[in-house]
């Protein structure tokens, strides 16, 4: 099925440890976004790209890295994990402009102990 | 500075009735507004979209109404459904290229039966 699909879906890191989100659409977006989702605070943007070779911080950036491999790839990276980093992550993606908004993958859960 | 804000945590409708979800907003350079509805353990998904040139769109059961003036929207849903029960976030995008979308916290929402 077209969409958005993220790996894994279900993560526990210790605290120090790193590891690496993936995501992948298959839509021939240009854009694509990673969100944290955390109780009562809603979606917060971590970073996105705009288009393929582009990266730029979103609204909580810290602790993070990406890289937008290519169209259809962008990862999130956590170098050093923090109990601070526990969250529901979304990547998402969208055709530029597109009055739909985006197309979300289903989430990973990453509990950081 | 939240520039998207839904102030209603939660909101509990008897099914059949109207269910009406608020949400205002600080930025005057939004060019579209859209309502995500969410379930437990999976992605947001787009629900309905408004134009910042229009004050009201409507698909089916669901309704966007915009003010402007007030940079205030709200979604209707009538008649409210048990399968309507799911997290409301109200979003807004700007007129910059870069297609970013802002989220609000969200609101759940509760049909009784």
């Amino acid at each position: 099925n077209a969409g958005v699909t993220q790996t894994p879906k279900f993560q526990v890191l210790k605290t120090g440890q790193s590891m690496t989100l993936q995501c992948a659409q298959d839509m021939n977006h240009n854009s694509m976004y990673w969100y944290r989702q955390d109780p009562g605070m809603g979606l917060r943007l971590i970073y996105y790209s705009a288009s393929e070779g582009t990266t730029d911080k979103g609204e909580v950036p810290n602790g993070y890295n990406v890289s937008r491999l290519n169209k259809r790839e962008f990862s999130l990276r956590l170098e050093s994990a923090a109990p601070s980093q526990t969250s529901v992550y979304f990547c998402a993606s969208s055709a530029s402009r597109g009055v739909y908004g985006y197309t979300f993958g289903s989430g990973t859960r990453l509990t950081v102990v | 500075d939240q520039q998207v804000k839904q102030n209603s945590p939660s909101l509990s409708v008897q099914e059949g009735r109207i269910s009406i979800l608020n949400c205002d907003y600080t930025n005057s350079m939004f060019d579209y507004f859209l309502w995500y509805k969410k379930y437990p353990a999976e992605g947001p998904t787009f629900l309905i979209s408004i134009s910042s040139i229009k004050d009201k769109n409507e698909d089916g059961r669901f309704t966007v109404f915009l003010n402007k003036s007030a940079k205030h929207l709200s979604l209707h849903i009538v008649p409210s459904q048990p399968g309507d029960s799911a997290v409301y976030f109200c979003a807004a995008r700007t007129q910059n290229r870069d297609d970013k979308i802002i989220f609000g916290k969200g609101t759940r929402l509760h049909i009784l039966p």
